[in-house]
């Protein structure tokens, strides 16, 4: 599974876009990107996936350069109830070896 | 709701003893997935059932052990407990046997040894 990097914490004021960047350098051909937000006491939930470019969704949008080594989830206008840990993953989907999660960002909005 | 159902939700025990915990997956999910989270280690994956057969093991102690039902729900079994395993354990449930598609988590079960 390649290995990812993001910030540990980081704050934001209400009504602001968040940008979490994950830092994925050896990442494989067959590697996607996904993010789980999960909120105090409760199990992560999906977010968004993706292979390159942008996707974007209801909830965020996905920016994944040519060179696929980073992505950066983007959260439009946050509200207090985005505060939450937001994890970063890469991996296979037809791989063999279940999602392994990392320490994720956890983000705080302040009102 | 996930419509992934732990139960139960809170757990408190003394050392030494043994628990239960049950998992129902999503309707139409195959794979089962055992995850523990602790506030210094973060989301641990234990193990994995697919219809039935285990497919998947990580840092699962021998003290703990699960399996998966023919109406796939899944029991964790945890034994000989000790203060440092208490977490919350999620279990989460996915279609496929293999891969990176979306895994739905339900909302835990908390443990805490005494």
């Amino acid at each position: 599974l390649a290995k990812t990097t993001q910030p540990i914490s980081m704050d934001s004021y209400e009504g602001q876009e968040v940008n979490i960047t994950c830092s994925h350098n050896n990442i494989a051909t067959n590697d996607y990107i996904t993010w789980y937000q999960q909120f105090p006491s409760q199990g992560p939930r999906f977010i968004i996936q993706g292979y390159k470019t942008k996707v974007t969704n209801e909830v965020a949008s996905l920016f994944i350069p040519a060179d696929r080594k980073s992505s950066t989830l983007s959260l439009p206008r946050v509200s207090l109830s985005d505060t939450a840990v937001y994890y970063c993953l890469v991996a296979m989907n037809s791989g063999n070896t279940p999602l392994v999660f990392g320490k994720g960002t956890r983000l705080s909005v302040i009102a | 709701d996930s419509g992934v159902t732990q139960t139960p939700k809170h757990l408190i025990t003394a050392t030494g003893q043994r628990v239960t915990l049950r998992c129902s997956p999503r309707s139409g999910d195959l794979s089962v997935y055992w995850y523990q989270q602790s506030l210094d280690q973060g989301l641990q994956f234990l193990i994995q059932y697919y219809n039935g057969e285990e497919r998947a093991k990580g840092n699962i102690l021998e003290r703990f052990s699960a399996q998966q039902f023919p109406d796939l729900h899944s029991e964790l079994n945890l034994s000989s407990l000790e203060l440092g395993d208490s977490a919350l354990y999620f279990c989460a449930s996915s279609i496929r046997d293999r891969g990176n598609y979306g895994y739905t988590f339900g909302s835990g079960t908390r443990l805490t040894v005494v």
